[in-house]
């Protein structure tokens, strides 16, 4: 099956500084790629749309400044957690389909962020 | 707005079935998702229905969707140690891509 890959899988971050977390389809383009966070023993809540060569759709209550999604090509979406806090920790998810219109979502194996 | 609803944990014992049950609350869903999640991990992604399909199978995964009811199960028979981790269903709508919205999980323990 296709494959996303998201780097890195885990990361530790000093509060204040900026983290970018990269999710890569390696086998097929995505015109479109979702962010997902997961708070511990929580379900995934959709964070953004991120579309190629346009402005991402944030969801309500997620800050755009704090979060920045840049999906420059068909195969790469990066998001930014800016100014990280400690609340700010969480598991975060991509996820990518493929421009066919195959309704699979695949998904990326997460980051896992700390902010101490 | 849409509504995944899962009960949150299911205990069962080696060899015998596993059910996950699951509610969803919008009719104009297309495809309802299985996904597994274990510790520290992604989502891998089990099975999936189209919405106009009563029944999947496959291996040891039954997929039971009632459309009328909105009710969505998960049996995974001969239930392995290994297959202890989180289940969560997830439903995508029509014109919405890939986009999913997620139940809340169900962990499921396998005892020996």
């Amino acid at each position: 099956g296709a494959v996303v890959s998201q780097h890195p899988s885990w990361v530790i971050c000093k509060s204040g500084t900026s983290v970018k977390i990269e999710c890569r389809s390696l086998d097929f383009q995505a015109t479109t790629m979702f962010w997902y966070r997961q708070f511990p023993k929580q379900s995934l809540m959709l964070m953004a749309t991120s579309n190629e060569g346009s402005k991402a759709t944030y969801e309500q209550g997620v800050e755009k400044d704090k979060f920045l999604i840049n999906h420059a090509s068909l195969t790469l979406s990066t998001l930014t957690v800016t100014s990280a806090h400690p609340e700010d920790s969480s598991f975060y998810i991509c996820s990518a389909g493929a421009v066919d219109g195959n309704t699979e979502a695949f998904f990326g194996q997460g980051t896992r962020l700390t902010v101490v | 707005g849409e509504d995944v609803e899962q009960s949150l944990f299911l205990s069962v014992r080696e060899g015998d079935s596993s059910v996950i049950n699951c509610t969803y609350t919008d009719s104009s869903s297309t495809y309802l998702y299985w996904y597994k999640q274990e510790p520290g991990a992604g989502l891998q992604l089990l099975t999936y229905i189209f919405s106009n399909m009563d029944m999947k199978q496959d291996q040891r995964l039954t997929v039971l969707l009632n459309k009328k009811d909105k009710h969505l199960s998960l049996r995974i028979a001969d239930t392995q140690t290994g297959d202890s981790a989180i289940y969560f269903c997830a439903e995508s709508m029509e014109n919405a891509g890939n986009m999913l919205t997620f139940g809340g999980g169900t962990r499921l323990m396998v005892k020996p």
